[in-house]
């Protein structure tokens, strides 16, 4: 059993597109989590929700918008996709928010053209 | 305010060589500190971890002692294998507070 999976695991969209990625976790964790990694491996943190409570919300533009419908899902929306959103997208979830070991989906591999 | 930072790569080594991959912290208080890492095409994995001054965290080979006098939890391994190339992130995070994580380190393990 996956413990956090994203879909799509590849996404290819044009400039000025509105799209989501998905994230779930069967853990029972309570805070999940949403990072970008550029192509150079920086990691870097854009979001945190505990219990579907927004708790980290870094220097992000507002065209990226979380969602978090119950504490098991957390899903990211993207508007106007612009060519520098090009990276690749990783959800993680931690049993508490703060120094517990967090665990990583797969990512989601976004390209803009 | 909180950070890591740790030794830029990439690394290149050959098989069966010693690693040392280095990494300090900052932190206010007394952090947990993590070692991560992310083989080709895949999310990141905890490989080990330490909660406490002078705990040595250990996996597959790899160690890592908690230094609080160098603020320090360099990463080691004996014999690498070729396997054993990936990205390797430090990272901290104190209660309450969020995870901070090191730029990686890109390692290349030659036969």
């Amino acid at each position: 059993d996956t413990a956090v999976s994203q879909t799509p695991k590849y996404l290819v969209t044009q400039m000025g597109n509105d799209k989501s990625i998905k994230c779930e976790q069967n853990l029972g964790h309570d805070t999940m989590y949403w990072y970008k990694q550029d192509s150079k491996k920086f990691l870097k943190i854009m979001f945190s929700y505990n219990n579907k409570e927004l708790i980290i919300n870094e220097t992000v533009p507002n065209r990226f918008s979380p969602k978090s419908p119950d504490k098991a899902h957390l899903n990211l929306h993207i508007n106007s996709l612009e060519l520098g959103d090009s990276a690749v997208y990783f959800c993680a979830s931690s049993l508490t928010s703060g120094e517990e070991t967090q665990y990583f989906g797969p990512g989601t591999r976004l390209l803009v053209l | 305010g909180d950070s890591v930072t740790q030794m830029e790569g990439p690394v290149t080594l050959s098989e069966e060589a010693f690693l040392t991959i280095n990494c300090t912290y900052t932190a206010t208080g007394y952090p947990s500190l993590f070692w991560y890492v992310q083989y080709p095409g895949e999310g990141l994995q905890l490989l080990l971890k330490a909660t406490k001054a002078d705990d040595k965290g250990s996996n597959k080979g790899f160690e890592a002692t908690y230094r609080k006098e160098t603020t320090s939890f360099h990463l080691e391994k004996g014999s690498v294998q070729v396997s054993d190339s990936a990205v390797y992130f430090c990272a901290l995070s104190e209660r309450g507070n969020q995870f901070y994580f090191g730029t990686g380190t890109s390692l290349t393990v030659i036969p």
